[in-house]
């Protein structure tokens, strides 16, 4: 079963506007992180919040999470048509092995045209 | 340096079959993981490694499933007696410490269609 819910599940927008991607989440969490996956390729990691972060940027990214909430956003802004790709929120637990399981999102897929 | 690889990227299984599918980690990761992604859905977790460990086989589906990781480096998940929803990419992730929170390196997949 998956932790996460992003909504939107699709979103379509013209290059250069912004594009903002929520993410819910079910459990207690150590950190939030987001992936992109464009068509037929592998996940890619774009940013990690700690729970005890309200906000990270990187680059044209904003990420917030709010633990009270279990709930976190990813803005891209001034997005470009190469942004176009499914984007995943993820959350990881930690276990007693000194690891941490990623647990996903469906996923929203965004399409930026030029 | 080379990130994580996967072979083969493509597999057409007939139903019954079994099938490899085999995933090189970064050199000198420590911890290894499998995830399965159905069409349209997020990747769910398959099976932990660490080193040549399996510590957390908790999401593979059923005993026709299994993963290996003999020596700590290559990884192999085998699926016996193929079904049509085993159809999925399989992807592959590594991460090179135990413990923190790290991002994890994902492969291609490989894209396993049962027919």
């Amino acid at each position: 079963s998956q932790q996460g819910e992003e909504d939107p599940q699709a979103l379509s927008i013209q290059e250069g506007e912004n594009a903002t991607m929520n993410c819910s989440y079910k459990t207690s969490i150590n950190n939030l992180q987001w992936y992109r996956q464009n068509s037929g390729r592998g996940l890619v990691h774009l940013i990690l919040i700690r729970s005890n972060e309200r906000e990270k940027h990187s680059g044209r990214l904003r990420v917030t999470l709010d633990t009270s909430k279990k709930s976190s956003s990813l803005l891209i802004t001034a997005s470009r048509a190469a942004d176009t790709a499914s984007y995943f929120c993820a959350t990881d637990e930690r276990f007693s092995g000194g690891y941490n399981k990623l647990i996903f999102g469906a996923g929203t897929r965004l399409a930026v045209h030029p | 340096g080379a990130g994580v690889s996967q072979s083969p990227r493509y597999k057409v299984a007939k139903r019954g079959q079994d099938v490899a599918l085999r995933c090189d980690p970064i050199s000198g990761h420590v911890s290894l993981f499998w995830y399965q992604q159905a069409l349209g859905q997020g990747p769910e977790f398959l099976t932990y490694f660490q080193n040549e460990a399996q510590l957390d086989k908790s999401g593979l589906p059923s005993d026709r499933f299994f993963a290996e990781r003999p020596e700590g480096s290559v990884s192999t998940l085998k699926i016996q007696r193929t079904q049509q929803e085993d159809s999925a990419v399989y992807l592959c992730a590594s991460i090179p410490q135990l413990g923190l929170a790290y991002e994890q390196y994902f492969g291609p997949g490989t894209r396993l269609t049962v027919t």
